[in-house]
């Protein structure tokens, strides 16, 4: 296992639900990630948090609302998604954000897998 | 032009074959350099991270880069049919906080 994990592993919604998808990274990382996985398509970078405070949105809708209440945790609220929002949601945590050989690999969580209905 | 480009595949070679899997990229700022295996229905594990160019060698992967040509590749000896799955690259530049992802190679290695 990689230290990170998410729950729950598979999610099924329909348009007008709320639910949240849970991160914990258990290696003592200070940045942690949201990412969307598709299929043919490259992982698209959601959102990134550093030290709690949120650094990236890679101008994600509003329907996908992140929180991290401290370094070891991150949350993904969802809300009236649509049926495109379908995909494997991967967290990944790293030592840093910034390039310095040695601290910033990504580890990844094994994900959720969201079927919009 | 999208920023890293991977054929996606599929792959499929017999058991024991060497197995060669390739990104190219556009951005000349990239200095670091990963490949990730993604067994089907879990999340992508690393397998290899190197900064600049040159290779880098662990049992029977050998990750190469050559900045001069933008061009990165995953060797793969002796192959055995637990790699079969799909292999990602990812790199990043030492200012931007994010990594840019392949979409994917899949393997499939035939007992």
């Amino acid at each position: 296992e990689t230290g990170v994990t998410q729950t729950p592993r598979h999610l099924v919604m329909g348009m007008t639900n709320k639910k949240s998808l849970k991160c914990e990274q258990h290696l003592g990382h200070n940045a942690m990630y949201w990412y969307k996985q598709s299929a043919k398509k490259p992982l698209e970078l959601m959102f990134v948090y550093n030290f709690k405070e949120q650094t990236e949105n890679n101008s994600v809708p509003s329907r996908f609302s992140p929180e991290c209440p401290n370094s070891s945790h991150l949350f993904l609220h969802l809300h009236t998604l649509q049926p495109e929002d379908s995909a494997l949601y991967l967290c990944a945590s790293s030592q840093d954000v910034r390039g310095t050989l040695g601290h910033n690999e990504q580890f990844f969580g094994p994900g959720t897998r969201l079927t919009v209905l | 032009q999208k920023e890293v480009e991977q054929d996606p595949g599929p792959l499929s070679v017999p058991e024991g074959a060497i197995v060669s899997l390739n990104c190219t990229y556009s951005n000349s700022a990239f200095q670091y350099f990963m490949w990730y295996r993604q067994y089907s229905r879990k999340g992508p594990e690393l397998l290899m991270y190197t900064y600049s160019s040159g290779n880098k060698e662990d049992g029977r992967f050998t990750a190469q880069v050559d900045k001069s040509s933008k061009y990165i590749s995953l060797f793969i000896r002796d192959s055995q049919p637990s790699d079969s799955a799909t292999y990602l690259c990812a790199m990043g530049s030492n200012t931007g906080n994010q990594f840019y992802f392949g979409t994917g190679t899949s393997l499939t290695v035939i007992p």
